[in-house]
């Protein structure tokens, strides 16, 4: 069974625009981190916000925050005021203890496209 | 400022050739990790070392091994390369394997003809 689904494999939002990225995980360990990455065209990933699963407030990182909602095991990802430089594919993870320590299963991603 | 450092960049093989994909840290974290990443499928691990001296299979292991040389350097080796072994490949690294965000190097493409 998959650990972390992403429903939407492409995205389109306007400049300046709020854009609601999602995904939901699946796990039955108590302890767990979610983790957002972001991946432009040139290829490298990059760290944008993390949620660990007894943070009691949503986290949030500049333009960027998690709406963690525990029971519905969801963790999305919420970009506000868009940009163009915001295009480029994002890939939710989570580690949990269950398994292999400190591994990240992700989710296979939303390509995100920012339009003027 | 580096980081995570990949080296190669980009490498092209001929099936059967072996080679090693090399990385390094200098953000002294104990942990580190080799995936692949292949179209669609997000990234998948290959192998991992929560630290110095330990190393353990991942999800995908097979036709790879890996050495943990010291804190630092992490290196991937395939053995006899096949088509199969086309992708991108990154390491990364971690503090500790406690839910601590990964940090990844920019990538090694692969492929194998």
């Amino acid at each position: 069974a998959q650990k972390i689904t992403q429903t939407q494999p492409g995205m389109f939002v306007q400049e300046k625009e709020a854009v609601t990225l999602d995904c939901t995980y699946d796990t039955s360990d108590p302890s767990y981190g979610l983790f957002w990455y972001k991946q432009p065209s040139s290829g490298e990933m990059i760290f944008l916000i993390y949620q660990g699963s007894y943070d009691q407030q949503n986290a949030t990182e500049g333009r960027y925050s998690l709406n963690f909602q525990k029971a519905r095991k969801s963790a999305n990802l919420v970009i506000s005021a868009s940009q163009l430089g915001d295009s480029a594919m994002y890939f939710c993870a989570m580690a949990d203890r269950g398994s292999t320590l400190g591994r990240l299963y992700f989710g296979r991603g939303t390509q995100l496209t920012v339009w003027p | 400022n580096a980081g995570v450092t990949q080296t190669p960049k980009f490498q092209v093989l001929k099936t059967g050739q072996s080679m090693t994909l090399q990385c390094a840290q200098d953000m002294n974290h104990n942990s580190m990790y080799w995936y692949r990443q292949d179209p669609g499928m997000g990234l998948r691990l290959i192998y991992y070392s929560a630290s110095e001296g330990t190393t353990d299979k991942g999800e995908v292991p097979n036709g790879y091994n890996v050495s943990r040389l010291n804190k630092r350097e992490f290196s991937l080796r395939l053995e006899s390369a096949a088509p199969s072994q086309t992708s991108v490949y990154f390491c990364a690294s971690s503090e500790d394997a406690d839910n601590q965000p990964q940090h990844f190097g920019d990538g090694t493409r692969l492929s194998i003809l």
